[in-house]
């Protein structure tokens, strides 16, 4: 399977415990996003990079939100002291670059925080 | 910055008729648009893209048809299938090195 993929599926954390999240980018893209997903809602954009350059970030990603991407090829983002806002699906695109071309979802972490 | 605004949440059809999937957008400089499909616990899948420089683009059962005055996007679907019950998401792009934004979706349910 040459898609992008995103490790682990599931993850139930308590409060305040840190969480690290893996995504692995089809592999000849050099440009992978980060978003997030509510029960209802769209995907709402967290980062970017092109190749290890983190880009962009949005405005929803607070302090406790980190995203490295260190040799251009597979990307962590990491929360720190979870709180129950943070549950969600997070979805890891990958694309070629380039200003118009199509980006590819993996299948998304849930996050449950209790 | 962008808005994707949503013309109908859900939408019924029967099976074999066709769908129209709506969508608006709201920066007149956005270039690119995707229409995605989410089917329950998965991550979107690609159906579609086109660009400004097109009013309609045609896939296999799909047509995304694009109204860049009036800033609308639909999406149509011949001969609905039970398959093709999901989420469809639309999602904008503005020129220059900026992120997909997403519509709220509409969820597709088809009849048989």
């Amino acid at each position: 399977d040459t898609g992008v993929s995103q490790d682990p599926r599931h993850k139930i954390t308590k409060r305040g415990q840190n969480v690290t999240f893996r995504c692995d980018p089809i592999s000849e893209h050099n440009r992978l996003y980060w978003y997030r997903q509510t029960l209802g809602q769209g995907p709402e954009f967290l980062t970017y990079f092109q190749n290890e350059a983190q880009l962009e970030k949005s405005r929803l990603l607070s302090d406790r939100f980190s995203a490295e991407r260190p040799k251009g090829s597979f990307s962590t983002l990491e929360i720190q002291r979870t709180e129950q806002g943070d549950s969600a699906m997070y979805l890891c695109a990958s694309s070629l670059g380039g200003l118009q071309t199509e980006a590819f979802f993996g299948q998304g972490t849930r996050l449950t925080v209790v | 910055g962008e808005s994707v605004g949503l013309h109908l949440p859900t939408l019924s059809v029967q099976e074999g008729d066709n769908s129209i999937i709506n969508c608006a957008y709201s920066n007149s400089a956005s270039d690119y648009f995707i229409w995605y499909k989410q089917e329950s616990g998965k991550g979107p899948q690609f159906i579609i893209d086109i660009r400004s420089n097109m009013d309609k683009r045609q896939g296999q059962r799909v047509t995304v048809l694009l109204n860049k005055t009036v800033k609308h996007l639909s999406l149509q679907i011949a001969a609905t299938q039970p398959g093709d019950s999901a989420v469809y998401f639309c999602a904008v792009k503005a020129s220059g090195n900026t992120p997909l934004v997403f519509g709220k979706g509409t969820r597709l349910s088809v009849i048989a």
